[in-house]
């Protein structure tokens, strides 16, 4: 079974902090993404990889960076937490253009 | 400009009854079309592929549909069951590359109520 995992899933950090999201993925995928989820919002692309140290921006990549210096590990950075970063973040990989696992998500509180 | 949409009310049925979800989208011309399933608070989960070819799909009691003149899919489940409550998510990939870089609907609550 294919599993993600993400750091934590919750996460209160304070306006200001850099913030570090991990996930890791065990299934050797190429492609791995972050997302954040907001009520009536969706889902939304913030990044994405195709291969080590490779990346691409989403729909929303303001105020996030990533690193991906080994397959399994995509990394989600705020540079500066901002309130407005509150939300739920999920990471995802795949293989194919078939199906993406999703990691539980990261609730993360920006006080 | 480009959307998908599915229905934001929460769509209540009794247990048995078979439950029919709708996502509709505009300007887009995908090769496929994926439903998820989203428990509260988790991340959501892969149900069912639907491919542009393809006018049905079934997978146990679900069933998809893809109908690319109307530009909608439907998911249906039958003989529903308090265990399928949950949020139902259906995405595409708007330029087909195969990196799957998905657009989400924002989905639709089903609750199914014994």
């Amino acid at each position: 079974d294919v599993k993600v995992t993400q750091s934590s899933r919750y996460l209160v950090k304070r306006t200001g902090e850099k913030v570090f999201l991990e996930c890791v993925q065990d299934m050797d995928h190429e492609n791995m993404f972050w997302y954040r989820q907001d009520p009536g919002l969706g889902l939304r692309l913030i990044y994405f990889s195709y291969d080590v140290k490779m990346k691409e921006k989403g729909d929303i990549p303001e105020g996030y960076s990533v690193s991906r210096e080994k397959k399994e590990r995509f990394s989600l950075i705020l540079e500066s937490a901002s309130t407005n970063q509150t939300s739920m973040y999920l990471c995802a990989s795949t293989i194919e253009a078939d199906t993406q696992y999703f990691g539980p998500g990261t609730r993360l509180t920006v006080l | 400009s480009q959307k998908i949409e599915q229905n934001s009310e929460a769509l209540n049925i009794q247990e048995g009854k078979t439950a029919t979800l709708t996502c509709n989208y505009t300007n887009y011309s995908p090769a496929y079309l994926q439903w998820y399933r989203q428990d509260p608070g988790r991340g959501p989960v892969f149900l069912l592929l639907i491919r542009e070819n393809e006018k049905e799909k079934r997978k146990e009691r679900l069933k998809v549909t893809f109908d690319t003149t109307l530009k909608q899919s439907l998911f249906h489940i039958t003989a529903s069951q308090p265990a399928d409550s949950a949020t139902y998510l259906c995405a595409l990939d708007p330029l087909n590359t195969g990196f799957q870089k998905l657009v989400f609907g924002t989905g639709t609550r089903l609750l199914v109520s014994p």
